[in-house]
């Protein structure tokens, strides 16, 4: 089974602090995304990318970067954080274009509080 | 502009009964549909998915119906278990980054 592994469960950070989210997968997925998950508002995609140092900016890029550079590695970058950005953080994997019949495989998030 | 539409964000639903959450979308290019269930502080899983060739996916307690020429589709369980108690996501592809629903929150009440 496909392993999607996020680093941390559980994070508090102060406003204005640059926070790293990591997420690791262990099958060589080429395709990797970012979604944060707030009620009412679904699954979000922030961010993604098909290929090492390759990105492409989801629906709500703004306030985030990213960077691939491992396969197997794509972390989240929040640049500046603010109390807005406060959400569960969902890192998932696909291994080609094809999508198969279950779709991604989801990391178990990450909480972050920005304080 | 919602591509993928869950109307309904909670339900509750008595033990035993059957629970049926619905999902709408608007682009007549997905042909392929999928639900994952996820519980607080982990990441969705997997649950069924549905081809637009099928109207209907089984799996065990777990149905998936799709109405293609009104854009809908519906998850129905039965008998429903206080585990199913989860939020409830519909996405739709193509295209890849799939294209997720805002989710609906299920409680099975004992």
């Amino acid at each position: 089974d496909v392993k999607v592994t996020q680093s941390s469960r559980y994070l508090v950070k102060r406003t204005g602090e640059k926070v790293f989210l990591e997420c690791v997968q262990d099958m060589d997925h080429e395709n990797m995304f970012w979604y944060r998950q707030d009620p009412g508002l679904g699954l979000r995609l922030i961010y993604f990318s098909y290929d090492v140092k390759m990105k492409e900016k989801g629906d709500i890029p703004e306030g985030y970067s990213v960077s691939r550079e491992k396969k197997e590695r794509f972390s989240l970058i929040l640049e500046s954080a603010s109390t807005n950005q406060t959400s569960m953080y969902l890192c998932a994997s696909l291994l080609g274009s094809a999508l198969p019949d279950y779709g991604y495989t989801f990391g178990s998030g990450t909480r972050l509080t920005v304080v | 502009d919602q591509q993928v539409k869950q109307n309904s964000p909670s339900l509750s639903v008595q033990e035993g009964r059957i629970s049926i959450l619905n999902c709408d979308y608007t682009n007549s290019m997905f042909d392929y549909f999928l639900w994952y269930k996820k519980y607080p502080a982990e990441g969705p899983t997997f649950l069924i998915s549905i081809s637009s060739i099928k109207d209907k996916n089984e799996d065990g307690r777990f149905t998936v119906f799709l109405n293609k020429s009104a854009k809908h589709l519906s998850l129905h369980i039965v008998p429903s278990q206080p585990g199913d108690s989860a939020v409830y996501f519909c996405a739709a592809s193509p295209p890849t980054p799939l294209v997720f629903g805002k989710g609906t929150r299920l409680s099975v009440i004992a």
